[in-house]
């Protein structure tokens, strides 16, 4: 069974500084990651994803993320926050011929200013 | 905007009530999700359509079925309701059936069961 782990319910991060919410995950066979970002009462919206190639994928917004199979991670990170950034990140895995997308619990993050 | 929307935005009812949510996808894509968030449990994925064609069963109740209709739109019908059952039910969209396609999400139907 493929999972995704978020280990941090909440972050905290002082506006301009770099951002990191982590992810790891486990997955039957190369696995493809997406991030999604949920403000208040909307719906999730896609930041980026990683299927194949580059490890350093980019996204909307400034976001990238770094796949390490390795350490099975995919961390989500952004050099400099915004306060505009604050909301709730969810990180997702789905294996290759799995058609189910699996979420993480999600990561709140807050940028203070 | 997603381009994914669902109506309604609320609805509360009853218990042992049957409500449809409806979705309707982006322009072009061909996959429907069907996806449940509450507090306790996260974000569940409960059903896939393509093309009209159930393609992936999630953690889907049996007083919960879905379909998807020839104009692509879809909907998800809820039975016997539960006070469990009041939640965030989200519709997503995609271009094609693999998961490696990223989803687009709409806004949500708050559905409150009472």
């Amino acid at each position: 069974a493929q999972s995704v782990a978020q280990p941090e319910d909440q972050v905290n991060v002082a506006e301009g500084n770099p951002l990191t919410v982590k992810c790891t995950y486990s997955v039957s066979g190369n696995p493809y990651l997406f991030w999604y970002v949920q403000y208040p009462n909307r719906g999730l919206q896609f930041l980026l994803k990683y299927i194949t190639g580059d490890n350093l994928v980019k996204g909307s917004y400034g976001f990238e993320a770094e796949f390490n199979k390795s350490q099975t991670s995919f961390h989500l990170k952004k050099p400099s926050a915004l306060v505009s950034d604050s909301a709730l990140y969810f990180c997702a895995v789905a294996g290759f011929g799995n058609e189910k997308l699996t979420f993480g619990t999600g990561t709140r993050l807050t940028i203070i200013p | 905007d997603s381009g994914v929307t669902q109506t309604p935005k609320h609805l509360i009812t009853a218990t042992g009530q049957r409500v449809t949510l409806r979705c309707s996808p982006r322009s072009g894509d061909l996959s429907v999700y069907w996806y449940q968030q509450s507090l306790d449990q996260g974000l569940q994925f409960l059903i896939q359509y393509y093309n009209g064609e159930e393609r992936a069963k999630g953690n889907i109740l049996e007083r919960f079925s879905a379909q998807q209709f020839p104009d692509l739109h879809s909907e998800l019908n809820l039975s016997s309701l539960e006070l469990g059952d009041s939640a965030l039910y989200f519709c997503a969209s995609s271009r094609g059936g693999s998961s490696s396609y990223e989803q687009y999400f709409g806004p949500g139907t708050r559905l409150t069961v009472t």
